[in-house]
């Protein structure tokens, strides 16, 4: 089965600073992974599909316009690297970011990334 | 706007089996387009998703756990249900239950402890 790793397991980082976290895949997914922010007791909320794409769902304030700068959040893809970039950190982005490939069955996991804002 | 919840007992005894199921509402099981997932989530470990059931009734499951798993749909009730047999400490863990669209998973319940203690 495909491993996700991800980095780093813990970050702290004050608010109006932008963080990256990263998932690696021990083989090619193309671009079929996703990111989801998840709180303690909540459901799991997919940002990121297909690598790059923000979901439906998000914020606007997450949103970028048709042609204009990037969203808060944005994920990247280099090969079997991925990210995800969260621009101008707010208190309510505090939670576990988890990386989801769905290329191959078993559907995998990367373990998390607690991301804490203070 | 799709919502799933998980329910069943909080806590099992070791060897017995584990029951649970996740109630769909806001959208129809049975209106095909999706799988319909078990994952779970152990103390201390990543996400493992447990298998899948399609409105067709064509299920799927990780290896890792397929010997002790079936899941299974009541379309009369827009309901999945997931059992888990000869259950160990090993199982205790935080279930959730979550919607495939044959891509990521969009649509996730808050999730249900069980406990398997004696």
């Amino acid at each position: 089965e495909i491993v996700l790793t991800q980095s780093p397991a813990t970050q702290s980082v004050p608010p109006g600073e932008g963080v990256t976290l990263s998932c690696r895949a021990s083989q090619s997914v193309s671009t079929n992974l996703a990111w989801y922010q998840h709180k303690v007791g909540q459901a799991p909320r997919l940002l990121v599909y297909g690598a790059i794409t923000r979901a439906t769902g998000v914020p606007a304030r997450f949103r970028g316009s048709v042609s204009g700068p990037p969203a808060r959040f944005s994920g990247s893809e280099s090969g079997t690297e991925f990210t995800l970039t969260i621009s101008s950190l707010q208190s309510e982005d505090s939670a576990v970011y988890f990386c989801l490939q769905y290329n191959d069955w078993p559907r995998t996991f990367g373990q998390g990334s607690q991301l804490e804002i203070k | 706007q799709v919502q799933l919840q998980e329910s069943g007992p909080g806590l099992v005894k070791p060897s017995q089996t584990l029951s649970l199921t996740c109630t769909v509402s806001g959208g129809s099981i049975s209106t095909g387009g999706y799988f319909w997932s078990w994952i779970r989530q152990l103390p201390g470990k990543g996400l493992e998703w447990i298998g899948y059931i399609s409105y067709s009734g064509s299920t799927s499951y990780n290896p890792s756990l397929r010997s002790r798993v079936t899941i299974s749909l009541d379309m009369s009730k827009n309901q999945f249900s997931l059992k888990l047999t000869t259950v160990t400490d090993a199982d205790t863990g935080l279930y959730y239950c979550a919607r495939d669209p044959y891509a990521a998973f969009d649509m996730w319940g808050q999730g249900t402890m069980v406990t398997v203690s004696s």
